[in-house]
């Protein structure tokens, strides 16, 4: 079975503090993505990053980075020098063809609160 | 478009009564998923099409949610004799070659 683990439920930062978000994954697929979501407190669900299991390169945009590593079963981002703008839920999430019919799998999500 | 359309925003129905949520898909996508988000926890997984069949209902309660999509018709998701438990959002998201989009969602609240 397919699962996406966030087992930070929340964290406390103080601006410009570097925090990293986990997120540990589990399917018995070969071919499967991940996502990191946003869902600021308007409730939008806002798109980061996808990626597939075939490309382990880490990937940086702007104060935003991945750590795909497939031999711990763990994509984490990491937001550095965060702002007051950064609060919201993050989640992770799988989605792969066998095992989830291409459903998204969504962790539990992570509330990070950033503090000015 | 490149964007899903949910329509209503925000609904609210007494106890017991119907709600229907309508979630327009992009053009060319072949899927499209229901997910149920209650307190802006987790997702839950409602059901998921391709095209007009249904692919996976395996998240749907199945007494009092039915959800159809139609050629050339918005998708739907309906909701007879509304539950308090009921109230949360609905997001829809279509999808293809993993690329998911979603909609802004549908508040919907059981009083």
């Amino acid at each position: 079975a397919q699962k996406v683990t966030q087992a930070q439920t929340e964290i406390s930062v103080v601006e410009k503090e570097d925090v990293t978000l986990d997120c540990v994954y589990e399917t018995r697929d070969t071919t499967y993505y991940l996502f990191w979501y946003k869902q600021p407190p308007s409730g939008e669900l806002v798109f980061l990053i996808r990626r597939n299991s075939f490309d382990e390169q880490n990937e940086i945009s702007g104060r935003y980075s991945w750590n795909f590593q497939k031999s711990t079963s763990s994509f984490n981002f990491t937001i550095t020098a965060s702002q007051v703008v950064d609060s919201a839920v993050y989640f992770c999430a799988l989605s792969a063809s066998m095992d989830s019919s291409y459903k998204l799998i969504f962790g539990s999500g992570t509330r990070l609160l950033v503090r000015p | 478009g490149e964007e899903v359309a949910q329509t209503p925003k925000h609904l609210v129905r007494g106890e017991g009564q119907k709600a229907k949520l309508y979630c327009a898909p992009i053009k060319g996508h072949s899927y499209v998923f229901w997910y149920q988000q209650v307190l802006k926890n987790e997702f839950k997984f409602l059901i998921s099409f391709q095209n007009e069949n249904v692919f996976d209902e395996t998240g749907m309660p199945k007494e009092r949610f039915s959800a159809k999509c139609l050629p050339n018709s918005p998708c739907s998701l309906e909701i007879q004799a509304t539950k308090l438990e009921d109230s949360a959002v609905y997001f829809c998201a279509s999808s293809q070659s993993y690329g998911y989009t979603f909609g802004s969602g549908t508040r919907l609240t059981v009083v």
